[in-house]
Parts: structure tokens; sequence; C-alpha cells
């Protein structure tokens, strides 16, 4: 089946460890988005890629690092520059259609919940 | 400052009822709206979509309706089910780059 697989759901780091969340997707999709989630905030934009070996800023990309070295994959990691970690991590993606209308429709993984103890 | 806004963090409403959520946006110059379905410690699932040139667009229980002089979407569900209780969140894509802008979600519970 076709779709998004952020990995782990869950995980727990001690403050001051850097981490890094895994994304995978088997859609072909160009653009691929990482979006926290925090209560009452909606979701914010880290990092986006709309094509391998390039990716850029959301709105709250400090203390995040991404890399985009294959279509399929866009991990990001949470160093320990990032000064409130613990968050709902959401990756996405969604096709770039060429000469077509782009719609903005995204497709979700489920989310990785990181604490930082 | 809130690009999109969604001024009811919550809805209760009674199964078999319709359910409004609304939306409000300040940016004239947005190409589309969508709405998102999320559950808890989910990623969220995309529900319905309208272009800025149409006024509503339907799909099965839910409606989606633009007015663009108010600057104001609303979706409809009707009816409600259980299964609907869930956050539902407004976006808006910009007609100059591919970035969504997101509402911050209402909470809608349908009781049975």
């Amino acid at each position: 089946d076709g779709g998004i697989t952020q990995s782990p759901k869950y995980l727990f780091r001690k403050e001051g460890q850097n981490v890094t969340l895994s994304c995978e997707q088997n859609l072909n999709h160009d653009a691929m988005y990482w979006y926290r989630q925090d209560p009452g905030q909606g979701l914010r934009l880290i990092y986006y890629s709309q094509i391998v070996n390039d990716f850029q800023k959301g709105d709250i990309a400090e203390g995040y690092s991404v890399s985009r070295e294959k279509k399929e994959s866009f991990p990001l990691t949470v160093t320990s520059a990032q000064k409130n970690p613990t968050a709902f991590y959401l990756c996405a993606s969604s096709p770039i259609p060429t000469g077509g209308l782009n719609t903005g429709e995204l497709f979700f993984g489920e989310g990785s919940r990181l604490t930082v103890l | 400052d809130q690009q999109v806004k969604q001024n009811s963090p919550s809805l209760s409403v009674q199964e078999g009822r319709i359910s409004i959520l609304n939306c409000d946006y300040t940016n004239s110059m947005f190409d589309y709206f969508l709405w998102y379905k999320k559950y808890p410690a989910e990623g969220p699932t995309f529900l319905i979509s309208i272009s800025s040139i149409k006024d509503k667009n339907e799909d099965g229980r839910f409606t989606v309706f633009l007015n663009k002089s108010a600057k104001h979407l609303s979706l409809h569900i009707v009816p409600s089910q259980p299964g609907d209780s869930a956050v539902y969140f407004c976006a808006a894509l910009p007609g100059n780059n591919r970035k969504l802008i997101w509402g911050l979600g209402t909470s809608l519970a349908v009781n049975p």
C-alpha cells in the first residue's frame, strides 16, 4: 500500500541529546514537509523540500535540521539547540504537478511524539 | 498574525444534526481552501477542498461554502455522526507558493 511511514511513533530522550525522526514515502511525491503540533497551536511548518538535495526553512526551523538525499526519505533531526522539543511531529508529502493545478493537498504520516525528559 | 482563523476552538452537536465549522481569512490571494480532519495521535487526513473561483463544493455528507466578499468559508456536515468527532483544520493555499497556511483547528464532538 502507498503511504507515508513515520518512525518511531513514540520517542523519549534526555535533554541535550540530538534525535532523528524518520519519514519515508512510497507515493512518488516530489515535495515533503515536516510540521510540529502543540496543543492550541495548530500545525507549524519546520522544513520543506520540493526536490532531492534541496530544502527550505519553514516558520520554526531553529533547532532543527533535515536532509533530502533520496526522493523517498526526509529525516528530521531535533538538535539540542531546540529549546522546547517535546511535541507531536508530522511528516507530509505532496505531488508537484507539472503544468497542472496545485490544489495544496498533503498526505500525512501517523506522527511521532517526542518527549524530552 | 493569523491569516487563517478558526474562532471556535470547540463545537458540540447532537448526532443526526448539522455541524457547521467556520473559517475566516485575511488574504484575498488564496487559490484553494482545504479542510482536514484529525484524530488524536494521528496525522490529519484530507477531507474536502474548494477553489477560490467556486462558492460551493459537495462530497457526500460534507459541503464547503466559500463567501469571498466576506473572506469566510464554512464546512457543513449533515447528518453528523459520532465518528465525525475530531479536530477539523481549515487551510489555505496562496497563489504564489506551495506552503499551506493553517488555522488552529476546531474540536468537534458529536454526541450520540
